[in-house]
């Protein structure tokens, strides 16, 4: 599986865009990106997630580079409530396993 | 509603017992998971099952046990093999070896001393 590498934490300002970025050079063909978080003492809550094209959920969007080796996770109008950890994860079509490295610290803030 | 239980939210150990952690789900998802997390850590997998009565073993499965013999149920033991059973354990399930997301519950912090 293909390694990410996101930043340890970031701040925002409620109301603002949170831009988060993630590093997946080792990225094959066959592999998605997505993207979960985690509230503090709950379980990680999907995102959303995508190939090679742009993606767009009632959440979030998913702007993938042309290379597919980095993307980055917006949240258009954050709210304290967005304030988590964010996992980027790489991963086969058909694999089932997800691989959690120590994700991105999101600090929304008043 | 749809989702995934875990039960309890809190539990306690002393060293040497073994414990056996719920994880229950009512999506009819033919996949299930156990992650282990630890403090300022990602997750770890530790067992999956991709159907009834099959299960396979993950990146920690030292001194953890599974079983699934319902769609619904794949309950994790702790045995007393594990030397660092202290750590939150998180449950998931998917539809199936191609399905894309997976869906947690809300965990269970187990604490052994």
């Amino acid at each position: 599986d293909a390694k990410t590498t996101q930043p340890p934490s970031m701040d925002c300002a409620e109301g603002r865009a949170a831009n988060l970025p993630c590093n997946h050079s080792t990225i094959s063909g066959n592999e998605y990106v997505y993207w979960y978080r985690q509230i503090h003492s709950q379980g990680p809550q999907y995102i959303i997630h995508g190939l090679k094209n742009n993606e767009t959920n009632e959440m979030a969007s998913l702007i993938i580079t042309e290379d597919r080796k980095s993307s980055t996770l917006i949240l258009p109008h954050a709210t304290l409530r967005d304030t988590a950890v964010y996992y980027c994860i790489v991963r086969p079509r058909q694999g089932n396993k997800l691989v959690f490295g120590a994700g991105t610290i999101l600090r929304v803030k008043s | 509603d749809g989702g995934i239980t875990q039960s309890p939210k809190y539990l306690f150990r002393k060293e040497g017992q073994n414990v056996t952690l719920s994880c229950e789900q009512n999506l009819n998802h033919d996949a299930m998971y156990w992650y282990r997390q630890d403090p300022g850590q990602g997750l770890r997998l530790i067992y999956y099952s991709q159907i009834v009565n099959d299960f396979q073993k993950g990146d920690i499965a030292e001194g953890y046990s599974v079983s699934r013999e319902k769609k619904e149920s794949f309950p994790l033991t702790v045995t007393s093999a594990q030397k660092n059973p202290t750590a939150f354990y998180l449950c998931a399930s998917s539809r199936g070896v191609s399905s894309y997301e997976q869906y947690f519950g809300p965990g269970t912090r187990l604490t052994v001393t």
